[in-house]
């Protein structure tokens, strides 16, 4: 059973375009995040949800917004794409905010503008 | 705002060495260090969690200590193999989940 599952793995669209990735954790975890990975392959906080409300919001452009319907799930999207926003994209989860659990990360959206 | 650094950014050792990972962090008020493994093209796999409170955590060939007060924390690969080769990153959580920038290891065989 896949703890974090990110969908889609790739998406490659055109600048200009809406898309969104969905993720969703079936650890009953509280908590849940985005990261971006730069080509540099850097890992940086996007958004952070801890039950549903936001709790971290780094500074991204508001042309992306998290969605949270439940706990289980945090979906991103994203409007009027640009070249910059390809990055591979990854969903964590965790039991409590800076835990004591650790982080379980999905396998990451590689995401392609053109 | 914490800051974590990894060094060497890069590493290639032959099978069979033992190896060491540094990561160094600026803010000692962690809740816990966790060392993960990335492959090419691949998600991330979380190899060992140390809780603030603990210096060390083994895990086969794997030991990673931690020491908040100089804010350093070691994974020890021990008899290394071609299949370790991987990029290895270390985060740490505070208010916030910290990653460092990396080492990219290559196990010759």
């Amino acid at each position: 059973d896949t703890a974090v599952s990110q969908t889609p793995k790739y998406l490659v669209t055109q600048m200009g375009n809406d898309k969104s990735i969905k993720c969703e954790q079936n650890l009953g975890h509280d908590t849940m995040y985005w990261y971006k990975q730069d080509s540099k392959k850097f890992l940086k906080i996007m958004f952070s949800y801890n039950n549903k409300e936001l709790i971290i919001n780094e500074t991204v452009p508001n042309r992306f917004s998290p969605k949270s319907p439940d706990k289980a799930h945090l979906n991103l999207h994203i409007n009027s794409l640009e070249l910059g926003d390809s990055a591979v994209y990854f969903c964590a989860s965790s039991q409590l905010p800076g835990a004591d659990y650790g982080y379980t990360f999905g396998s990451g959206t590689r995401l392609t503008v053109v | 705002k914490q800051e974590v650094t990894q060094i060497p950014a890069a590493l290639s050792v032959p099978e069979g060495e033992n190896l060491v990972l540094n990561c160094s962090f600026t803010d000692s008020a962690i809740y816990n260090l966790q060392w993960f493994r990335q492959d090419p093209g691949k998600g991330l796999t979380s190899l060992l969690l140390i809780q603030s409170s603990q210096r060390e955590q083994t895990s086969g060939r794997l030991n990673a200590s931690l020491d908040k007060s100089s804010g350093r924390s070691t994974l020890y690969i021990a008899a290394s193999q071609p299949g370790d080769s991987a990029t290895y990153l270390c985060a740490v959580a505070g208010n916030q989940f910290y990653f460092g920038t990396g080492t990219s290891l290559t196990v010759i065989p």
